[in-house]
């Protein structure tokens, strides 16, 4: 495997579920990215981690709680969403959290909360 | 307000032919602005970083230019093919991991 992986690809949950996105990055970078992308509107930055410290939280509700256990591996656990949640997220890694520093994407989780 | 605003948001153009997606932005402060270009169903991929000083850079088919006095970017594509159906999107940085997204141009390449 190599840039960056994320499981599942899609996800159908109710609002009362528990879940979790799983993302691993297999490029030796040291800072991770949780963003959320909504139909027609820019990415949201939602948790940034640098030496598996979170940096970054943007004002983003309980309901979602990252967890950052090395440097390769992110999750995102998910616990009573609203249909408003069902978006498509994005984890990203990059070398580090530096200016010009580029961030490789994964390829999304398709999350529908039901 | 950071914001990064992109046109047109959709573009139908035949394979072969040039197209001009445009990025404005009101953002500071300014440290680079990136091109990246997202696939259906993938995330997105790099396509050029400019500076403060760089006015122009090219990928291959993609030259994008950066006014950094009037705030505007563009992104220009050479001879389209099948491939560059996608959406394209600006991000600005303003330092830092901090950075502000457009919302993307969806580009239609017709044969």
């Amino acid at each position: 495997e190599t840039g960056v992986t994320q499981t599942p690809r899609h996800l159908v949950m109710g609002m009362t579920n528990k879940k979790s996105l799983k993302c691993e990055q297999h490029l030796g970078h040291n800072a991770m990215y949780w963003y959320k992308q909504s139909a027609k509107k820019p990415l949201e930055l939602m948790f940034v981690y640098s030496l598996e410290e979170r940096v970054e939280n943007n004002s983003v509700p309980s309901r979602f709680s990252p967890e950052c256990p090395n440097s390769s591996h992110l999750f995102l656990h998910l616990h009573t969403l609203q249909p408003e949640d069902s978006a498509l997220y994005l984890c990203a890694s990059s070398q580090t959290t530096g200016v010009y520093n580029e961030q490789f994407f994964g390829p999304g989780t398709r999350l529908t909360v039901l | 307000k950071n914001q990064v605003e992109q046109s047109p948001q959709s573009l139908i153009i035949l394979e072969g032919k040039n197209c001009t997606l445009q990025c404005n932005y009101t953002v500071s402060p300014f440290s680079n602005l990136r091109w990246y270009k997202q696939d259906t169903g993938r995330g997105p991929v790099s396509l050029t970083i400019m500076t403060f000083s760089e006015n122009t850079k090219s990928n291959g088919r993609y030259t994008a230019t950066l006014d950094a006095d009037t705030k505007q970017s563009s992104l220009h594509i050479t001879a389209s093919q099948l491939s560059d159906s996608a959406s394209y999107i600006c991000v600005v940085n303003t330092g830092g991991f901090k950075t502000i997204f457009g919302a993307g141009t969806r580009l239609f390449v017709k044969a």
